[in-house]
């Protein structure tokens, strides 16, 4: 199995919402990201988990905050999100959190925050 | 010193043409160079990658070339398909560092 899953697909949401959004893989990878991507635009880091505890968090504003449950499980969790926050979120996960390992992207959860 | 620069930034290409998309680093410190591929509404998926020990490394239809001099390096995509269309990224990163730096992105348009 080299896929990463993510639930759901498509999510929109009020400003005021709390929402989350879930990323699993099974390939015993030690690593897992979240990424912002805007349309035409590279994909930007966000957070960094590496054997389960936070080790890179690109100054991501306090409305978004990840988890990791275990070492298969990611979760961001949303809340008082502003419309610029609308964007599509990758999960990634990699053997290790060298920069050189191969990045094993979700489809990524398109969200919209109205 | 971080940044990746890619061009062109959208290129379109007739089936069965030669597509490139060159890049251009700072950094001598990189040492890992990917091109991921991504679909719309998909994520990024590797396609290729090269180290600076080798100046070219082909798969298939895609082909690395890699100058270390220059600090530059492109993806070429032979015979080109209408089913490459998609965006590339070319990327980079040291082993010594926690993330990988990507290109601003090439959108690719193959047409029958």
């Amino acid at each position: 199995d080299t896929e990463v899953t993510q639930t759901p697909k498509h999510l929109v949401m009020g400003m005021t919402n709390k929402k989350s959004l879930k990323c699993e893989q099974h390939m015993g990878h030690r690593a897992m990201y979240w990424y912002k991507q805007k349309a035409k635009k590279p994909p930007e880091l966000m957070f960094v988990y590496s054997y389960e505890k936070l080790s890179i968090n690109e100054s991501v504003p306090s409305r978004f905050s990840p988890e990791c449950p275990n070492s298969s499980l990611l979760n961001l969790h949303l809340h008082a999100l502003q419309p610029e926050d609308s964007a599509l979120y990758l999960c990634a996960s990699s053997r290790g959190q060298r920069g050189n390992e191969k990045l094993f992207f979700g489809s990524g959860t398109q969200l919209s925050v109205l | 010193q971080q940044q990746v620069k890619q061009s062109p930034q959208s290129l379109i290409v007739q089936k069965g043409g030669i597509s490139i998309i060159n890049c251009a680093y700072e950094n001598t410190a990189f040492d890992y160079f990917p091109w991921y591929q991504q679909f719309p509404g998909k994520g990024p998926a590797l396609l290729i990658a090269i180290r600076p020990d080798v100046s070219e490394k082909k798969e298939g239809r895609f082909t690395i070339s890699f100058n270390k001099s220059a600090k530059q390096f492109s993806l070429h995509i032979m015979d080109s398909q209408p089913g490459d269309s998609a965006t590339y990224f070319c990327a980079a990163s040291s082993y010594n560092t926690d993330k990988l730096i990507f290109g601003t992105g090439t959108r690719l348009q193959v047409f029958p």
